[in-house]
Formats: C-alpha cells, sequence, structure tokens
C-alpha cells in the first residue's frame, strides 16, 4: 500500500525566513510525485511534478527535489501570500489500467509566514 | 494550466435526498476523472475513479450504491449523493487528467 507523510504538520515562518516542507513516500513504483498548494475552501492548485530521483523544479519562490524515498520543497524568502496548505502526493506505477492517474496523498503541511 | 469547474460550489440539503455534483473539464478532454473527499483539517480521500463511457472504480470503504458517478462525456463526470445524511457532509473535489492532474475549486455539502 502506498504511503505519504508529511512534515511538519504546521510550520510558521516570518516573512523572509526561508525553510524546507518534507515528503517521505512509500510506493511499489514511482510513477510521479505531485505537489499541490491548497487554500481553506478550494480545491488543490498543481505547483510540480517530479519523476525520477535527482529531478528538480522551480517556480517563482518554490523549489521542489526529489530523492527515492522523499521530496522537499524548499521555500526562499517566503511572503504571507505563500500562507496555505502544501500536499503532497504520489502516483503508482501498479495503478494501471482504468486507476491510471489515481493519486495518494499526504496530510499536508499548514504554512503560515507572518508579516 | 487547465481548468475543472464544479457545480454546484455549496449545497445544503435535508437528510434523505439525494445530490448531484457535477465535474467538467472546460478546455479540455479527460477520459479519466476522480472524485475525492475532503473532512475538515485532513487530506483527500480518493472515492473513485470515474472512466468515460464505462463503471466507475471505487475505492474500498466507498458505497457505490450511494456515491452514483457516471461519466457521460470527455468533459463532464457527475456524483449523486443519494439518501444523504449529516455524517456525508464534506468538501467533495474532483480532478481531471490532462497533462497533469487538475482540480476542480470542490464542492461544501452540508446535510441537515
Amino acid at each position: 500500500e502506498d504511503q505519504v507523510t508529511q512534515s511538519p504538520e504546521a510550520l510558521r515562518l516570518q516573512e523572509g525566513e526561508s525553510s524546507s516542507l518534507n515528503c517521505s513516500y512509500t510506493v511499489s513504483g514511482l510513477r510521479g510525485l505531485f505537489w499541490y498548494r491548497q487554500d481553506p475552501g478550494k480545491g488543490p492548485e498543481f505547483l510540480f511534478t517530479l519523476y525520477s530521483a535527482g529531478e528538480e523544479k522551480e517556480k517563482e519562490r518554490l523549489k521542489a527535489t526529489l530523492t527515492k524515498k522523499e521530496s522537499f520543497l524548499h521555500i526562499t524568502a517566503p511572503k504571507p501570500e505563500d500562507s496555505a496548505t502544501y500536499l503532497c502526493a504520489v502516483s503508482d506505477v501498479a495503478a494501471g489500467g482504468t486507476s491510471y492517474g489515481k493519486l495518494t496523498f499526504g496530510q499536508g503541511t499548514i504554512l503560515t509566514v507572518h508579516p | 494550466g487547465a481548468v475543472v469547474s464544479q457545480h454546484p460550489s455549496w449545497v445544503i440539503c435535508k437528510s434523505g435526498t439525494s445530490v448531484k455534483i457535477e465535474c467538467r473539464s472546460l478546455d479540455f478532454q479527460a477520459t479519466t476523472m476522480f472524485w475525492y473527499r475532503q473532512f475538515p483539517k485532513q487530506s483527500l480521500m480518493l472515492m473513485a475513479t470515474s472512466n468515460e463511457g464505462s463503471k466507475a472504480t471505487y475505492e474500498q470503504g466507498v458505497e457505490k450504491d450511494k456515491f452514483l458517478i457516471n461519466h457521460a462525456s470527455l468533459t463532464l463526470s457527475t456524483l449523486t449523493v443519494t439518501s444523504a445524511h449529516p455524517e456525508d457532509s464534506s468538501f467533495y473535489i474532483c480532478s481531471a487528467t490532462g497533462d497533469e492532474q487538475y482540480f476542480g475549486p470542490g464542492t461544501r455539502l452540508t446535510v441537515t
């Protein structure tokens, strides 16, 4: 069974204070690892997909990295508008056929950035 | 990114009634759509996989007769919560797979 564990559960930062969120995963075969941002009362917003160990992707103040066991979402010089819940999810190669693309989510990290 | 819409955005219904939620991919065709449920302060839990032109695949523990899914076209999937009860109150989110998996804005269901 696929498992995704995110840490910390909650993170409070001062504006400009860089930090990282962790996502540890267990899958039989990784098809892809996904990062989403979710604001209260809204659906998840796509950020990144990573497919293989060593891959990195960047978008504005966010950078996602991937190893064979975990992924990190690095936030550089965060701003208050970066406050949200960040969700990590994995897709397993075993989920083929009609379940292709099925995602298993972690519990999320609630990020709060204070001005 | 691609756009996925849901309707309604919120609904209040009485216990015992049925509610239909629509999920549409607005600018791409989606052979597969997914339905998730999210309780307060919890993450998304997959309920079912909806495939155009075939029966939905339900996750373990999800009652297929209670949560009816229809994927009539490549841009529309519907979830009907039948004989709703207060414990069905939740945030229901759909997603559609294009070049990535995109999520709708969610539907808040409250059963009184």
